[in-house]
């Protein structure tokens, strides 16, 4: 099945640095990347998502790239704000027979320093 | 107000008495799946429904049954609850299966002791 590893782990920036999460998939049938946040105490949100057949999307301060040959997907945030800090995950849709399957990645928490 | 609702909120019981999470969405969404989040090991899916009366196990889907009766519920039941059934549970819904956001419950805290 498919498999997605998130890193870092944690991370902490200075309001207006730029945060970077990659993740990486195994299985070469998913066709789907949703990034999600995660405030404390608070349920999941979509921030941003990304298919297949595009390499780099765009919203605001949020981009998130996608390298299908290597297998690996990224979220960029650029200069960083207080309310920035969540945890982030990212997640992969799998097609083939587990059409329909959502895979997150371990999260990372993200802490912005004002 | 479209939303996703799961009840209860916190729930402490016993090993081995079985308990019932409801989730019911408002939006007539096909897809329901149901996840469970510990620390470090992000959100791993349980079960997911890609329609009424079409369930499919995720990747954690050991002592857990569900069923899909309804396009609106997808209660998660736990028959013979275990303390290493503690977790966060999130109730999820979404348009379709494929390329669409999944909308979030506010998720049930559940302790076994």
């Amino acid at each position: 099945g498919e498999n997605v590893e998130q890193h870092p782990s944690t991370l902490s920036v200075q309001e207006g640095d730029s945060a970077v999460i990659k993740c990486t998939y195994s299985d070469s049938a998913s066709n789907y990347f949703p990034w999600y946040k995660q405030e404390l105490g608070k349920r999941p949100q979509l921030i941003i998502d990304i298919r297949s057949n595009v390499g780099e999307k765009k919203d605001q301060r949020i981009a998130v790239t996608l390298n299908k040959t290597a297998k690996h997907f990224s979220l960029h945030i650029t200069e960083t704000q207080p309310e920035d800090s969540a945890v982030y995950f990212c997640a992969a849709l799998t097609g083939g027979t587990s059409y329909g399957k959502l895979t997150f990645g371990q999260g990372t928490i993200l802490t912005v320093h004002p | 107000e479209a939303q996703v609702t799961q009840n209860p909120r916190y729930l402490i019981t016993v090993t081995g008495k079985k308990l019932t999470v409801t989730c019911s969405q408002n939006m007539n969404h096909e897809y329901m799946s149901w996840y469970r989040q510990d620390p470090g090991l992000g959100l791993r899916q349980i079960y997911y429904s890609m329609n009424v009366e079409v369930t499919d196990k995720g990747d954690v889907p050991e002592g857990y049954k569900v069923s899909r009766k309804e396009k609106r519920n997808f209660p998660l039941i736990l028959e013979s609850p275990s303390p290493n059934q503690t977790s966060l549970y999130f109730c999820a819904s979404s348009l379709g299966s494929m390329n669409t956001e999944a909308f979030f419950g506010q998720g049930t805290r559940l302790t076994v002791v």
